[in-house]
């Protein structure tokens, strides 16, 4: 069975960093891309970054570019994803998802908060 | 990202059918076979429905199928039921941006 299981969310000031994990198993990780995907409390899916199956290419949305850092370790079978400069608009719940090409986000993890107040 | 444009809402008696459309460009949905379908229900992430405009994977009930024409695709419950009251969100690959989300439509089962 497919499990993703985010962690490291919780709440930060304006302008701190958070880092979330993301560990993968039931799957063969290797074989994904893998894409971080964010939504408000209330609101829409948001794309936020993507990751090479080998890590060699990274894709972010502008909104996060420079601030963000999209990662993954295959021998761990582990996404991450590091986020800086954090501002009130990144409040969100955070998923993890295996991308199996051209968007078909295939399994999604449960999600992590990130609450950004001050 | 580009935004595609779905309906708010949406409802439908139970055994009836509900369509929902995706209206994009000829960047995204127009161009590329590439359109996902997503049910949400409250509180949980989000759950692949449809794939490649019309595949549906495993597990995924025939109740559910997909469709595009032109830059507009559609997702189509059929027999509605109770458990299919959920927010239902479309994705295209882009130029670009590479990827077109939708605004989400709420389905509501009367």
């Amino acid at each position: 069975e497919v499990h993703l299981v985010e962690s490291g969310g919780g709440l930060v000031q304006p302008g701190g960093s958070l880092r979330l994990s993301c560990a993968a198993s039931g799957f063969t990780f290797s074989d994904y891309w893998m894409t971080w995907v964010r939504q408000a409390p209330g609101k829409g899916l948001e794309w936020v970054a993507n990751i090479h199956k080998d890590g060699s290419i990274e894709e972010y949305a502008y909104s996060v570019k420079g601030r963000f850092t999209i990662s993954r370790d295959n021998s761990r079978n582990s996404l991450y994803l590091q986020m800086n400069s954090l501002r009130v608009e990144d409040a969100a719940v955070y998923y993890c998802v295996a991308n199996g090409g051209w968007y078909k986000l295939a399994y999604w993890g449960q999600g992590t908060l990130v609450t950004v107040s001050s | 990202q580009s935004a595609l444009t779905q309906p708010p809402s949406a409802s439908g008696s139970p055994g009836q059918s509900v369509t929902i459309s995706c209206t994009g460009t000829s960047s995204d949905v127009g161009r590329y076979n590439y359109v996902s379908w997503y049910q949400q229900h409250p509180g949980k992430a989000p759950k692949l429905i449809i794939y490649y405009v019309s595949e549906r994977p495993s597990g995924v009930p025939d109740r559910f199928s997909g469709s595009k024409s032109g830059n507009t695709a559609s997702l189509t419950v059929s027999g509605l039921q109770a458990e299919d009251e959920a927010d239902y969100y479309c994705i295209s690959y882009a130029d670009g941006t590479q990827v077109a989300l939708g605004g989400g439509t709420k389905v509501t089962v009367l």
